[in-house]
C-alpha cells in the first residue's frame, strides 16, 4: 500500500513570497489533515478535511493560509505572503475515519525555510 | 486542554535497558495514541488505547492508561539504537482530533 505522498520535500523562500504544498493521501482515506510542526514542538493541526469538505480550520491563519481538497483526494496548502515564523515542517496525514479512534498515516513532510 | 504533555522531555539510556515515558492530559478522552518520529521514517503510529482499556501491548511496547489520573505511560523494553526518536502522545476526545505535545526525545546509546 502506497503511503501519503507530499511534495516538495524542501522549500526555501523569502518573506512575503508565496508557496504551495501538495499532498496525495492513501487511496480511499476520506479524512485528510494538514499539520504545522515547528522545530522542537509537536505537530499542530491546521485544517481537517472530510472528503472535500472542511471539518475544522479553527487554527488556520486564514489571512495568509489557504487549503483546498478538490474531488476529495489530493490537497494543496498555500501560504501567501509568507512570514519568518512560518518556517516549519508541514505534515499531511490521512485516515480512513474522522472518528478520532483510527490511526493517522503521515507523509514525509515539507520543510519550509523562510528567509 | 486536550493536549498531551510528555515527561521527561529527554531521556538517554543504554541499549538493552527499558525506557518509560509518561503523558498527562487535562480533559476526558475517548482514546489516546502514541506516535514515534525519527528522521528516517517520519511520524509513525505506534499504538492506540481506548478509554475503557487499562493496558495494551504491541511487541516490545506496553502502554497503560489511568483515566482517573488522566495519565498514560509508554514502556519500551530491551531498547535498541533504532528506538532513538521523539515519542508523542496524542489524546483524542469529543473533538475527535489528535493534539500532540512537545514529545520525549529518547536516545538509546550503543
Amino acid at each position: 500500500e502506497a503511503g501519503v505522498a507530499q511534495s516538495p520535500r524542501y522549500k526555501i523562500i523569502e518573506k512575503r513570497q508565496s508557496v504551495a504544498f501538495w499532498c496525495n493521501p492513501i487511496s480511499g482515506h476520506a479524512t485528510l489533515y494538514w499539520y504545522q510542526q515547528i522545530l522542537g514542538q509537536g505537530p499542530k493541526l491546521l485544517i481537517q478535511f472530510q472528503n472535500n469538505g472542511v471539518v475544522d480550520d479553527s487554527q488556520l491563519p486564514k489571512d495568509r493560509f489557504s487549503a483546498e481538497r478538490l474531488k476529495g483526494v489530493d490537497s494543496t496548502l498555500k501560504i501567501q505572503p509568507a512570514k519568518l515564523e512560518d518556517s516549519a515542517v508541514y505534515l499531511c496525514a490521512s485516515s480512513s475515519s474522522d472518528r478520532g479512534d483510527y490511526e493517522q498515516y503521515f507523509g514525509p513532510g515539507t520543510r519550509l525555510t523562510v528567509t | 486542554s486536550q493536549q498531551g504533555e510528555e515527561d521527561p522531555q529527554a531521556l538517554s539510556i543504554q541499549e538493552g535497558e527499558n525506557a518509560t515515558m509518561n503523558c498527562s492530559y487535562k480533559t476526558s478522552i475517548n482514546n489516546l495514541q502514541w506516535y514515534r518520529q525519527n528522521s528516517g521514517r517520519g511520524l509513525v503510529h505506534l499504538i492506540l488505547i481506548r478509554s475503557n482499556e487499562r493496558e495494551k501491548h504491541s511487541g516490545r511496547l506496553r502502554v497503560t492508561l489511568d483515566t482517573s489520573k488522566k495519565s498514560s505511560s509508554l514502556l519500551i523494553t530491551a531498547s535498541r539504537a533504532a528506538d532513538t526518536a521523539s515519542y508523542f502522545c496524542a489524546p483524542s476526545g469529543s473533538a475527535r482530533q489528535l493534539t500532540f505535545g512537545s514529545g520525549t526525545q529518547l536516545t538509546v546509546l550503543p
